[in-house]
């Protein structure tokens, strides 16, 4: 049992440039998340999905787009990548919706990818 | 507004040492508390769910306990460890949100 992995570990970018992250869990999860987490802040939701094939917005999705076409993968793409956009990404899926009032709502993330654009 | 509030920020302690954790917060209605810690360059990892009929929790040396009526909650760790060296994050569900904290920097040295 892997849990959530995530490629790259790590990534360097120019500006203007595009890449996509990958995340893929192993536990049969419906609900995954994308967040960034930067120094000082907590961590901060940008897309999640509900179930293959459907995504919606967090809290900072500007700048990002995301797609689920299979249930145990979650890719996160950056079009046009921006100094703006350097940070810590981590993807986490859970049983239910995290923020339901549910037991089974714990989260359970990958090792993170970290993204320097210059 | 909904808020989670962490403190101290960050702290030091000898190892052997006990230290509390705390997490204030304002997310209203609310569903349950966390307290999930996270290893430099690792993602976090849940360490006890805090329901609102429930006051104390224990995972071995990590005790967390909540007040709902003062929105409180505390992570307190005995015996501290150097492996106890993280970052210590509380999150609450509220409806269908959850709220982060910031988290505390909690680093055990010898």
């Amino acid at each position: 049992n892997a849990g959530v992995t995530q490629t790259p570990k790590f990534r360097v970018l120019k500006t203007g440039q595009s890449m996509t992250l990958l995340c893929a869990q192993d536990m049969n999860h419906e609900y995954m998340y994308w967040y960034r987490q930067d120094p000082g802040m907590g961590l901060r939701l940008i897309h999640y999905s509900v179930g293959e094939g459907t995504t919606a917005k967090g809290e900072v999705p500007d700048g990002y787009n995301v797609s689920r076409l299979k249930k145990q993968n979650f890719l996160l793409g950056l079009e046009s990548a921006a100094p703006s956009q350097t940070s810590v990404y981590f993807c986490a899926s859970s049983r239910t919706l995290a923020g339901f009032p549910h037991p089974y709502n714990e989260q359970f993330f990958g090792p993170g990818t970290r993204l320097t654009v210059l | 507004k909904n808020q989670v509030e962490q403190s101290p920020q960050s702290l030091i302690i000898l190892e052997g040492k006990n230290c509390t954790l705390q997490c204030n917060y304002t997310v209203s209605p609310f569903s349950n508390l966390r307290w999930y810690k996270q290893d430099t360059g690792r993602g976090p990892v849940s360490l006890t769910i805090m329901t609102f009929s429930e006051n104390t929790k224990s995972n071995g040396r990590y005790t967390a306990t909540l007040d709902a009526d003062t929105k409180q909650s505390s992570l307190h760790i005995t015996a501290s460890q150097l492996s106890d060296s993280a970052s210590y994050i509380c999150v609450v569900s509220g409806g269908t949100a959850l709220i982060f904290g910031k988290g505390t920097t909690l680093s055990v040295s010898s």
